[in-house]
Formats: structure tokens, C-alpha cells, sequence
């Protein structure tokens, strides 16, 4: 089946730890896109990539990080020092056409 | 700054209401308009989008949108909703050829069977 793969789905993580979000992708679309959904306030910007070992930071990327060592594969890190990292967050890549391809997202609890 | 203003935060209807909900936006050059949706426990998914030509723009599942320049609007519309269109309903901007995708904040939508 085709399209973005998000995981885990449901992610809960200790004050001070580090945790790292999957993305990947089969689509071979260049361009991928990390956004952060909280209740109220649609979804916000962290990071995005256009090509392979490029990224560039968005509206929110304090306390987040992202590699993109190969074009399926768009992972975010986040890290101990985003103050409040409780929130869903969804992967995409950008089609052909200009079009969005959401994963299914990942929802982070931090206890 | 660039924005996208959807003032409908929550909207309930009754099957076979009629929907419209707003979207406005501030961006002075040319611009790309997106609807999404997020169906309960599904990924958000395009309903339609608009880039150039006539400024009615059909969508999936009876879904249609008109751009509207002069008043930086692209309102969503449905003449009669179904149980299964509740959701919650995106808009976004896009400045073609730039990776900057601006997010409306979101109108759920509940219809009531």
C-alpha cells in the first residue's frame, strides 16, 4: 500500500528523554514536511526537507531536530529541550501537483 | 504575516443541511488553495484544491469551493451533508513554487443523523 507510514502511533515519554518519530515513504516525492497539531491551532510548522541531506528549520523547530539521509526517510527527534512536546504530530510529502501526502500521525504524551 | 483564518470552529448540522464554511486568507501575491479533511481516526486527506482557471473548483464526495479574489476568500461548500461528512475540515495557502503550506486552524464539523 502506498503513501506516507508514520510510527509509532502512540508514544509516551519521560520528562529529560529523547524520543525519535518515523517517517517514511514510498511516494519518491522530494520534498517532506514535519507538523505539529495541538487542538485549536491547526498544524504548525517544525521542519521540512526538499532533498536528500537538506532540511530546513519551519515555524517551530526549537527543541526539535530531523535527519534526511535518504529520500523515504524523514525521522524527528524530539528532544528534552522542547518545553512542551505533548501533541500530534503528522509527516508529509508534497506531491507532484502541490498536494499534501499526510501520514496517520503520531501522538506524543510526555509524563 | 501570512495567514489563514477559518472562523467556524465548530459547526453542527442535521443530514441534508447545507454547508458552507469560510476560509480567508492574507497573502498579496498568487496563491494555492487547499481543503482538507481529517475523518475520525484517519489521515488528513485532500477534499480539493485550487491554482489557477475557474474559481469553482469541484472536490470529492460532492464537495466544491469558490475562490473568490477580491475578498482573499475560499469557501467550502456541500448542498446537502451526509452522517459521514463529519470531520474536521481544513483550509490551507500555498505561494507556488515555496515550500510554506499556511494551515487554517480547523472547523469541526458534526452531523447529526
Amino acid at each position: 500500500d502506498g503513501g506516507i507510514t508514520q510510527s509509532p502511533k502512540y508514544l509516551f515519554r519521560k520528562e529529560g528523554q529523547n524520543v525519535t518519530l518515523s517517517c517514511e515513504q514510498n511516494l519518491n516525492h522530494d520534498a517532506m514536511y514535519w507538523y505539529r497539531q495541538d487542538p485549536g491551532q491547526g498544524l504548525r510548522l517544525i521542519y521540512y526537507s526538499q532533498i536528500v541531506n537538506d532540511f530546513q528549520k519551519g515555524d517551530i523547530a526549537e527543541g526539535y531536530s530531523v535527519s534526511r539521509e535518504k529520500k523515504e526517510s524523514f525521522p524527528l527527534t524530539v528532544t528534552s529541550a522542547q518545553k512542551n512536546p505533548t501533541a500530534f504530530y503528522l509527516c508529509a510529502a508534497e506531491g507532484f501537483t502541490g498536494e499534501l501526502f499526510f501520514g496517520e500521525g503520531s501522538r506524543l504524551t510526555v509524563l | 504575516a501570512q495567514s489563514v483564518s477559518q472562523h467556524n470552529h465548530h459547526v453542527i448540522l442535521s443530514e441534508a443541511a447545507s454547508l458552507e464554511l469560510g476560509c480567508n486568507y492574507s497573502y498579496g501575491g498568487t496563491v494555492n488553495l487547499f481543503w482538507y479533511v481529517q475523518y475520525p481516526g484517519q489521515h488528513l486527506q485532500l477534499l480539493l484544491k485550487y491554482f489557477s482557471g475557474d474559481p469553482l473548483v469541484k472536490g470529492i464526495k460532492g464537495f466544491e469551493a469558490e475562490f473568490i479574489k477580491s475578498k482573499f476568500s475560499f469557501n467550502l461548500r456541500k448542498p446537502s451533508v451526509q452522517w459521514s461528512d463529519t470531520a474536521e475540515y481544513f483550509c490551507a495557502v500555498n505561494a507556488p513554487g515555496t515550500y510554506k503550506y499556511i494551515f487554517g486552524t480547523g472547523t469541526r464539523l458534526k452531523v447529526l443523523a
